[in-house]
């Protein structure tokens, strides 16, 4: 049974802390690595694809890396502001054929940024 | 920002009852997926579709069912609901664009069955 774990389950900052998350996966077979933002009553929104190891990717004050052959990605928010607040979803896609697999997701980071 | 619409939001229906949850793309793509979620625990899939006519189950067995008629499509039926089917449902699309194709999701169906 393929296993996607996250940590922290939950967080709470200040505003303007730095944070940063980690999603564990299956090292082998790998194929891609996805990161979601969800915020509440929305829908899940991507963030990040990611399938070389070593990959770094940002979007603003997030970013994200990619460790495929120990099997983990940290995902960091530098200066966290209020609308940072949601559940942080990472996703393992699995090396089908060549082709990428369904997508395993972990049960996600819930961050909470006080102003 | 991607087209993807669910109906209805909230559902709140009693025992025994055929529901219909709705899914609908605007972007052309062929794979759908339908995820269930409940409380405190991983987005897990029940079906998935490689386009029109096409269906398969997915990781976790459901009893639910889903059809393809459409591309843009993607209805998943209960017919007859139970306690046990209350959970929220979620509904994906990924187009066929390159290598680094990601779901696109909707904002999901949160299903009470008393």
């Amino acid at each position: 049974i393929l296993n996607v774990e996250q940590s922290p389950q939950s967080l709470h900052v200040q505003e303007g802390d730095s944070t940063n998350f980690t999603c564990s996966f299956p090292s082998s077979n790998f194929y891609a690595l996805h990161w979601y933002r969800w915020e509440t009553a929305k829908s899940p929104e991507a963030l990040f694809v990611m399938t070389l190891n070593g990959d770094e990717k940002k979007k603003g004050r997030i970013s994200a890396t990619l460790n495929t052959k120990e099997g983990y990605s940290y995902l960091y928010i530098k200066g966290s502001q209020p609308e940072d607040s949601a559940t942080y979803l990472c996703a393992f896609a699995m090396n089908y054929g060549g082709s990428q697999g369904n997508l395993i997701f972990g049960k996600g980071t819930k961050l909470s940024v006080k102003p | 920002e991607a087209d993807i619409y669910q109906t209805p939001r909230y559902l709140v229906i009693g025992t025994g009852k055929k529901i219909t949850l709705e899914c609908s793309q605007t972007m052309g793509h062929d794979k759908m997926y339908w995820y269930q979620q409940d409380p405190g625990m991983e987005l897990h899939l029940i079906h998935y579709s490689y386009g029109v006519n096409s269906t398969e189950k997915g990781d976790l067995s459901s009893e639910s069912t889903v059809s393809r008629i459409r591309t843009e499509h993607f209805p998943l039926t209960l017919e007859s609901a139970r306690p046990s089917h209350t959970s929220q449902y979620l509904c994906a699309s990924k187009g066929y664009r390159g290598r680094l194709d990601t779901q696109y999701f909707g904002p999901g169906t949160r299903l009470t069955v008393l």
